[in-house]
C-alpha cells in the first residue's frame, strides 16, 4: 500500500516570499491533516479536512496560511507571505474517517517538507 | 481546549535500565496513540490505545491507558541504544482531531 506522498522534501525561501506544499494521501482516506513541527517541538495541527470540507482550522494563521483539498483527494498548503518563524517541517497525514464503532482511523504520516525561511 | 502534556521532555538512560514516560491530557478522548520519531524522519506509529485499561506491548516497550485519570504511560524495559528517539503521545477526539504532546527525547547510553 502506497503511503502519504509529500513534495517538495526541502524548500528554502526568503521572507515575504510565497511557498506551496503538496500532499497526496493514502487512497481511500477521507481525512487529511496538515501539521507544523518546529524543531524540538511536537506537531501542531494546522488544519483537518474530511473529504474536501474543513473540520478544524482553529490553529491555522489565516492571514498568511491557506489550504485546500481538491476533489477530496490531494491537498495543498500555501504560505503567503512567509515569515522567519514559519521555518519548520510541514507534515501531512491521512486516516480513514471517524465512525461510531471504530472511532477515528489511525493516522499515517508523510515524510514532510522542511521549510527554511531566510 | 484539549491539552496534552508529556514528561519528562528529556530522558537520558543507561542501557539495561527501566523507565516510564507519562502523558496526561485534559479532556475525554476517543483514543490515544504513541509515535516514535527519529531525527530528520517522519512519525512512526507504535501503539493505538482504544479503551480504559488497554495495554499494548511490543518488544521492550509497553503502553497503557487510564481514561479515568486521563493518563497514558510508555514503559521502557531494559533499554537498548536502538530505542534512542523522540516519543510522542497524541490524543484523538472527533474535534479537535489529534493533539500531540511536546515529545520526550530519549537517549540511551551504553
Amino acid at each position: 500500500e502506497a503511503g502519504v506522498a509529500q513534495s517538495p522534501r526541502y524548500k528554502i525561501i526568503e521572507k515575504r516570499q510565497s511557498v506551496a506544499f503538496w500532499c497526496n494521501p493514502i487512497s481511500g482516506h477521507a481525512t487529511l491533516y496538515w501539521y507544523q513541527q518546529i524543531l524540538g517541538q511536537g506537531p501542531k495541527l494546522l488544519i483537518q479536512f474530511q473529504n474536501n470540507g474543513v473540520v478544524d482550522d482553529s490553529q491555522l494563521p489565516k492571514d498568511r496560511f491557506s489550504a485546500e483539498r481538491l476533489k477530496g483527494v490531494d491537498s495543498t498548503l500555501k504560505i503567503q507571505p512567509a515569515k522567519l518563524e514559519d521555518s519548520a517541517v510541514y507534515l501531512c497525514a491521512s486516516s480513514s474517517p471517524w465512525d461510531r464503532d471504530r472511532g477515528l482511523g489511525e493516522a499515517f504520516f508523510g515524510q514532510g517538507t522542511r521549510l527554511t525561511v531566510v | 481546549e484539549l491539552k496534552v502534556e508529556q514528561n519528562p521532555l528529556f530522558l537520558s538512560m543507561q542501557e539495561g535500565k527501566n523507565y516510564t514516560i507519562y502523558c496526561n491530557y485534559s479532556t475525554t478522548s476517543d483514543r490515544l496513540y504513541w509515535y516514535r520519531q527519529d531525527p530528520g524522519k517522519s512519525l512512526e506509529s507504535l501503539f493505538v490505545l482504544l479503551s480504559n485499561g488497554a495495554v499494548k506491548q511490543e518488544g521492550r516497550l509497553m503502553a497503557s491507558l487510564d481514561t479515568k485519570a486521563r493518563l497514558s504511560t510508555l514503559h521502557i524495559t531494559a533499554a537498548v541504544h536502538d530505542l534512542s528517539a523522540t516519543y510522542f503521545c497524541a490524543v484523538v477526539r472527533i474535534i479537535p482531531a489529534m493533539r500531540f504532546g511536546a515529545g520526550t527525547r530519549l537517549t540511551v547510553k551504553p
